[in-house]
């Protein structure tokens, strides 16, 4: 079944700089990859996704690449705020596929950016 | 639209104590997931279901049971309540091909 390995777990940067997290996937056949935000007492909820069938997405500050060959993918944030400190978590799955479908988790970084 | 929603926010339960948590949604969304969240663990599936009448177990399933006897509702029950399971309890759904939308969570501690 599919693996998603997370990195790093923790990270600390100045504000104003940026932060990368990086996930790698197992399986081949996946082809969805949303990136979840949850702050802390809250829901994990879905700031960026991407699709087997684009290489980057851009949303403002926010971007996610995808290497399907490597079988990797990452978040980029840039001119990070404080308010952009939470944990974030990524996951894979095949969007289609019945229970194929079910989103596969990273173990989450948490992001704390200092003022 | 409420999205998804689940009762109760908080419990505390003794040890074997008996509880059932309830998850909503309004989005007419085909799955449903029982995940659970502690420190350091990430989220790990408990149960999911794809479609009424139907459920699998996840990752983590002992000591849990589900049923989605309606559409719109997945019931998480805990049979016999044990300190393991103190834990923050998280339900989500969604459609085929789309992306998956979060309950705002449960917090359960078992003394």
């Amino acid at each position: 079944g599919e693996n998603v390995e997370q990195h790093p777990s923790t990270l600390s940067v100045q504000e104003g700089d940026s932060a990368v997290i990086k996930c790698t996937y197992s399986d081949s056949a996946s082809n969805y990859f949303p990136w979840y935000k949850q702050e802390l007492g809250k829901r994990p909820q879905l700031i960026i996704d991407i699709r087997s069938n684009v290489g980057e997405k851009k949303d403002q500050r926010i971007a996610v690449t995808l290497n399907k060959t490597a079988k990797h993918f990452s978040l980029h944030i840039t001119e990070t705020q404080p308010e952009d400190s939470a944990v974030y978590f990524c996951a894979a799955s095949r969007a289609y596929g019945g229970s194929q479908g079910n989103l596969i988790f990273g173990k989450g970084t948490k992001l704390s950016v200092k003022p | 639209n409420a999205g998804v929603t689940q009762t109760p926010k908080f419990r505390v339960l003794k040890t074997g104590q008996s509880m059932t948590l309830l998850c909503a949604q309004d989005m007419n969304h085909e799955y449903m997931y029982w995940y659970r969240q502690d420190p350091g663990m990430g989220l790990r599936l408990i149960h999911y279901s794809v479609g009424e009448g139907t459920t699998a177990k996840g990752e983590v399933p002992d000591g849990y049971n589900v049923s989605r006897l309606k559409k719109q509702n997945f019931l998480l029950g805990l049979e016999s309540a044990a300190p393991s399971q103190t834990s923050v309890y998280f339900c989500a759904s969604r459609r085929e091909g789309e992306t998956q939308y979060f309950g705002p969570g449960t917090r359960l501690l078992v003394l």
